[in-house]
């Protein structure tokens, strides 16, 4: 069990560039999540795919902000013209769900982000 | 989603057990009990979950009150490497579920040698 992957897990930004994280989750794992963490806070949801379906998304998510998940396997998350105010630990965590039980998130180690 | 009251920090020394509380007074029926801990620089970590029985695993213990209203993880020996923040968190299986977590401000924990 290789667990969730993350790369980059650091990335150092000039302000108005675009960057790009990918996200490996568990073999299998049908879902698919992607948080943000600033400094001294818990982490905050962001979306979430159930296979490849983007299936909600949170207010937090700016149209600056694309996630994908081809083929509901790896998952990547843009942000374009990129803000300081963009500067976080992204985290991608993955679960597999059966029926309407709850799950399990496993979490990577995720990518820091600096917004020069 | 119903909300989590836990203390800011708390202190144990190495060896000794830890309780840490949490008060989910507007808990729901279709409300699990989670429990997930952040190390320093790592991503968080599933500790437990329970809904409505005392729950115990490798990691820890989980008490449930017999009204749910609150509930209390049980770190039966700390050592040094169970020095993180630990989050309570309600997670609703009822129709509509989209199973994303919301965490608080959590407990610090910290231990002594």
């Amino acid at each position: 069990d290789t667990g969730v992957s993350q790369d980059p897990r650091h990335k150092i930004t000039k302000r108005g560039q675009n960057v790009t994280f990918r996200c490996d989750p568990i073999s299998e794992h049908n879902r698919l999540y992607w948080y943000r963490q600033t400094l001294g806070q818990g982490p905050e949801f962001l979306t979430y795919f159930q296979n490849e379906a983007q299936l909600e998304k949170s207010r937090l998510l700016s149209d600056r902000f694309s996630a994908e998940r081809p083929k509901g396997s790896f998952s990547t998350l843009e942000i374009q013209r990129t803000e300081q105010g963009d500067s976080a630990m992204y985290l991608c965590a993955s679960s597999l769900v059966k029926g309407r039980g709850t799950d399990t998130q496993y979490f990577g180690p995720g990518t820091r982000l600096t917004v020069l | 989603d119903a909300k989590t009251t836990q203390p800011n920090s708390m202190e144990s020394n190495e060896e000794e057990p830890v309780h840490l509380p949490c008060n989910h007074s507007t808990i729901s029926g279709t409300d699990y009990i989670h429990w997930y801990r952040q190390l320093p620089s790592q991503g968080p970590e599933y500790v437990i979950h329970g809904l409505t029985s005392n729950v115990n695993n490798r990691m820890a213990s989980l008490a449930i009150a017999e009204d749910r209203k609150s509930s209390t993880l049980i770190l039966h020996r700390a050592t040094l490497r169970d020095a993180a923040v630990y989050y309570c968190i309600l997670r609703d299986v009822g129709s509509g579920n989209t199973g994303k977590l919301i965490f608080g401000q959590g407990t610090t924990l910290q231990v002594k040698p």
